[in-house]
């Protein structure tokens, strides 16, 4: 079982529709972070929230909205993706403010298909 | 900057052998180094990590790895591949201040009965 979880499992959603993935963690950690993971290939960073701030976002198109409501939740909004957007998500979350040598804590993603 | 390098993206051993999985760093400042495994279908899973004590690294499921900084390695060794450890490994280096994970580009192993 991990300890970080998201829902849903898996999700099946057209390029017009408006759909949100949720990650939940109860480990303290004040650093969350979401990820996308193509099939055979390592996970690719998105975003970073430190203390419920957003601290990274690595040139992610805006059709990917990340929200950080609270220190236990990262949710990321989805609006008119694209086919090749198709990707398992991951969400991760570590202690922040130590210097990066806290290890990051996966869950078990979301694997996303847009028709 | 920093980056990790995984030599052999496919990796085939014997059950009962031993198991190595070669990952070497280039960070210009002190590397905090970790390997992690994901098996199908999940995401991924700590075995060890580095952060600049004891340079012979004690994880999980038997796995060990060794910082050897003349070398600018981290390998991952297990002495006996059992078939449950077929899987996916990802070498990843962070480093003080950086927020960011760099994970090198995977080596998946699988264990021939």
């Amino acid at each position: 079982d991990t300890e970080v979880t998201q829902t849903p499992k898996h999700l099946v959603m057209g390029m017009t529709n408006k759909k949100s993935l949720k990650c939940e963690q109860h480990m303290g950690h004040r650093a969350m972070y979401w990820y996308k993971q193509k099939a055979k290939k390592p996970p690719e960073l998105m975003f970073v929230y430190s203390y419920e701030k957003l601290s990274i976002n690595e040139s992610v198109p805006s059709r990917f909205s990340p929200e950080c409501p609270n220190s236990s939740l990262l949710n990321l909004h989805l609006h008119a993706l694209q086919p090749e957007d198709s990707a398992l998500y991951l969400c991760a979350s570590s202690q922040a403010g130590t210097g990066s040598n806290q290890p990051q804590h996966f869950g078990d993603g979301t694997r996303l298909s847009i028709l | 900057a920093q980056s990790v390098t995984q030599l052999g993206s496919h990796v085939s051993v014997s059950e009962g052998a031993l198991v190595l999985l070669r990952c070497n760093y280039s960070s210009s400042v002190p590397p905090y180094l970790f390997w992690y495994v994901q098996y199908p279908n999940q995401g991924l899973q700590l075995l060890l990590k580095y952060t600049s004590a004891a340079t012979l690294v004690k994880g999980i499921n038997g796995f060990e790895a060794e910082f050897k900084k003349s070398e600018t390695s981290f390998h991952l060794t297990k002495p006996s591949a059992h078939m449950s450890d077929a899987a996916e490994y990802f070498c990843a280096v962070s480093s003080f201040g950086n927020e960011k994970l760099t994970f090198g580009t995977g080596t998946r192993l699988t264990i021939i009965p």
